[in-house]
């Protein structure tokens, strides 16, 4: 089946204590990116990726690391994590980079950092 | 900077009624936009995708249109069924990153 995969679906963690976020996809798509639902603000892209090893800042970066070293997967790493971090968040996929295509996301992330 | 809103914030209605969501955007410089369905735990399901030469599209019961001049796009859902319940959220792509940037959302809820 055709997907994207989020893992772990449900966080609970401490101030400071590095994470690790991962996201899957077995549709060979070039496009990726990771977005943040927040009551009130939406959703809000954090970082995308046009193609391995090409990753940039979406709009609210400060706190995440990305990296894209095979085509299917994109880790989210918050660093040291801070309670404002608390957020449910998604990973997307695209076919190609460009604006044609549908977007395609996983089921979610709930975190929650202490 | 655009901005996406979607009116009503709730909606509830009888089972079979047909409805109509709306999505207004304040740039028409779009690419495209997309028609989502949250349910709680399950993620985004994508419903439709509207490119920016596109009127309508049409999936199942569902019809959406588009209107990039008077940046309103509406989602059309017949015969309404309680599966239907759910947050629609509606996104536009106008970047040249690919960034889709997202309504509000409304919160359909189908009385059987």
């Amino acid at each position: 089946e055709a997907q994207v995969t989020q893992n772990p679906r449900y966080l609970i963690t401490v101030t400071g204590k590095k994470l690790t976020v991962t996201c899957s996809q077995n549709m060979n798509h070039e496009y990726m990116s990771w977005y943040r639902q927040d009551p009130g603000l939406g959703l809000r892209q954090i970082y995308y990726s046009m193609n391995v090893e090409v990753t940039d800042k979406g709009d609210v970066p400060e706190g995440y690391k990305v990296s894209r070293k095979e085509k299917r997967n994109f880790p989210l790493i918050l660093e040291s994590p801070s309670p404002n971090q608390t957020s449910l968040y998604f990973c997307a996929s695209s076919p190609k980079p460009t604006r044609t295509y549908e977007q395609y996301f996983g089921p979610g992330t709930r975190l929650t950092v202490t | 900077k655009q901005e996406v809103t979607q009116i009503p914030a709730a909606l509830s209605v009888p089972e079979g009624e047909n409805l109509v969501l709306n999505c207004s955007f304040t740039d028409s410089a779009i690419y495209n936009l997309q028609w989502f369905r949250q349910d709680p735990g399950k993620g985004l399901t994508s419903l439709l995708l509207i490119q920016s030469s596109q009127r309508e599209q049409t999936s199942g019961r569902l019809n959406a249109s588009l209107d990039k001049s008077s940046g309103r796009s509406t989602l059309y859902i017949a015969a309404s069924q309680p599966g239907d319940s759910a947050t629609y959220l509606c996104a536009v792509n106008r970047g040249a990153t690919n960034k889709l940037i997202f309504g509000t959302g409304t919160l359909l809820a189908v009385q059987p």
